[in-house]
């Protein structure tokens, strides 16, 4: 119940494409959604979250897509650059019980100019 | 401090030996986290620190890691009789009341000789 599963491993898109990974997850008493972004030698950063009671939320170039009847939740990243390659991972949790955070496996992005 | 902060940044040991990685969260966060990052691979779990409350030390992989923190403050995580296969990069992250979102360090890169 406390698994979220993100795909794909790994994503290769092309400068100006869009960039998507998806998760989905078990726990439906989940309430914070999380994506980080982590370069290579550094920690990850959160990148941008949502919660459950909108269905998507925009900074900048990057969405969140939020399917509560589904369990699912995806980053959309539009007009990829090279700068974006890197390693996102989706995360979940119930904010309000102090619990931590359960992370998705992790998507390898490459932009290729 | 501005971020958190995590030393040493790398460590070279011989097998067998014990090493000590500290971590310094941001100032006011009371949860503070580790995770364990092999090269190419996701967040693996390893304890949690919330407040005065006992640690969730249900990601510790054996008796031969343990972690101790005073307080609101520093973090130690400690490796016993290291293994080669205890080389990785060591994440620590702090958060506000242990909900919403983790700031990671750059962490400690291990390796066993």
């Amino acid at each position: 119940q406390q698994q979220v599963k993100q795909s794909p491993q790994s994503l290769i898109v092309q400068k100006g494409g869009i960039s998507i990974i998806n998760c989905a997850y078990e726990n439906t008493a989940f309430d914070y959604f999380p994506w980080y972004q982590q370069f290579p030698g550094k920690g990850p950063a959160l990148l941008i979250a949502i919660r459950p009671d909108v269905s998507e939320k925009k900074e900048g170039r990057f969405t969140i897509s939020f399917n509560k009847s589904a369990k699912q939740f995806s980053l959309h990243i539009m007009d990829s650059q090279p700068g974006d390659s890197a390693t996102y991972f989706c995360a979940a949790e119930k904010e309000t019980s102090g619990s931590r955070l359960t992370f998705g496996e992790g998507t390898q992005l490459t932009v290729n100019p | 401090g501005a971020g958190v902060s995590q030393s040493p940044s790398n460590k070279v040991t011989e097998k067998g030996k014990d090493v000590e990685l500290r971590c310094d969260p941001i100032s006011g966060h009371t949860a503070l986290y580790w995770y364990r990052q092999r090269l190419g691979q996701g967040l693996e779990f390893l304890i949690y620190f919330q407040g005065n409350s006992a640690p969730d030390k249900s990601g510790l992989p054996s008796d031969r890691f343990s972690a101790e923190r005073t307080g609101e403050s520093v973090s130690t995580l400690t490796i016993q009789r290291t293994q080669q296969e205890d080389s990785a990069v060591y994440l620590c992250a702090s958060s506000e009341r242990g909900t919403g979102g983790y700031t990671f360090g750059s962490g400690t890169r291990l390796t066993v000789v």
